[in-house]
């Protein structure tokens, strides 16, 4: 598509409920990247992928929080078990290639999913 | 562990004031470096970037310069205006590590 696009773009569920968000990359981006940012906060890394590897998920908080790319394109993070501390926006980005530090590879960010538990 | 470390806000300017948001970053290799802006109800967007030192980024008349002297990468702007009015976020990348941000400077311009 034209731009990363998240889904859903806002969830309210209940403490213990599962959630699952979805992310729909730029077509042909190798890597996908998923952030969580709370209020008042920057984006705090969760993991990425290139194609359809997992390449770093040290940013999952614990093992509640998954996340998948199974076919190289559509990723979707999953939260099992949701607690009152994981609302926040969760933002889903793409690029090109990696890696990114050369700076030659310019991270899309979509618009969002914000989650909220009660 | 890197990081970045970005002026409090917010910032309130009047229409045509100079801007300046301060960033410096600490990091273990060459890391580079980049602004994003996240305008109200979008993603964020990338604005300008730099990829070592001395260099300058700029966009839209915003500009940055790489100080590995100083570690710093303050965003620069003659004169805002309105529709500048954002969050904005300073962020590294090192060692083909993913972004790390910092915590975000919210600007309001007044007319």
């Amino acid at each position: 598509g034209a731009g990363v696009s998240q889904s859903p773009r806002y969830k309210v569920t209940k403490r213990g409920q599962d959630v699952a968000l979805r992310c729909d990359p730029i077509s042909g981006h190798v890597s996908l990247y998923w952030y969580r940012q709370a209020l008042g906060q920057g984006p705090e890394f969760l993991t990425y992928f290139n194609y359809e590897a997992q390449q770093d998920k040290s940013g999952l908080p614990n093992d509640r929080f998954s996340a998948e790319r199974p076919e190289g394109s559509i990723s979707t993070l999953t939260i099992q078990r949701t607690e009152q501390r994981d609302s926040a926006m969760y933002r889903c980005a793409s690029s090109l290639r990696g890696p990114i530090s050369s700076g030659a590879n310019v991270l899309t960010f979509g618009a969002g999913s914000r989650l909220t538990v009660l | 562990g890197d990081s970045v470390t970005q002026m409090e806000g917010p910032v309130t300017l009047s229409e045509e004031a100079f801007l300046t948001i301060n960033c410096t970053y600490t990091a273990t290799g060459y890391p580079s470096l980049f602004w994003y802006v996240q305008y109200p109800g979008e993603g964020l967007q990338l604005l300008l970037k730099a990829t070592k030192a001395d260099d300058k980024g700029s966009n839209k008349g915003f500009e940055a310069t790489y100080r590995k002297e100083t570690t710093s990468f303050h965003l620069e702007k003659g004169s805002v205006q309105v529709s500048d009015s954002a969050v904005y976020f300073c962020a590294l990348s090192d060692q083909d590590t993913p972004l790390v941000f910092g915590k975000g400077t919210r600007l309001s311009v007044i007319a």
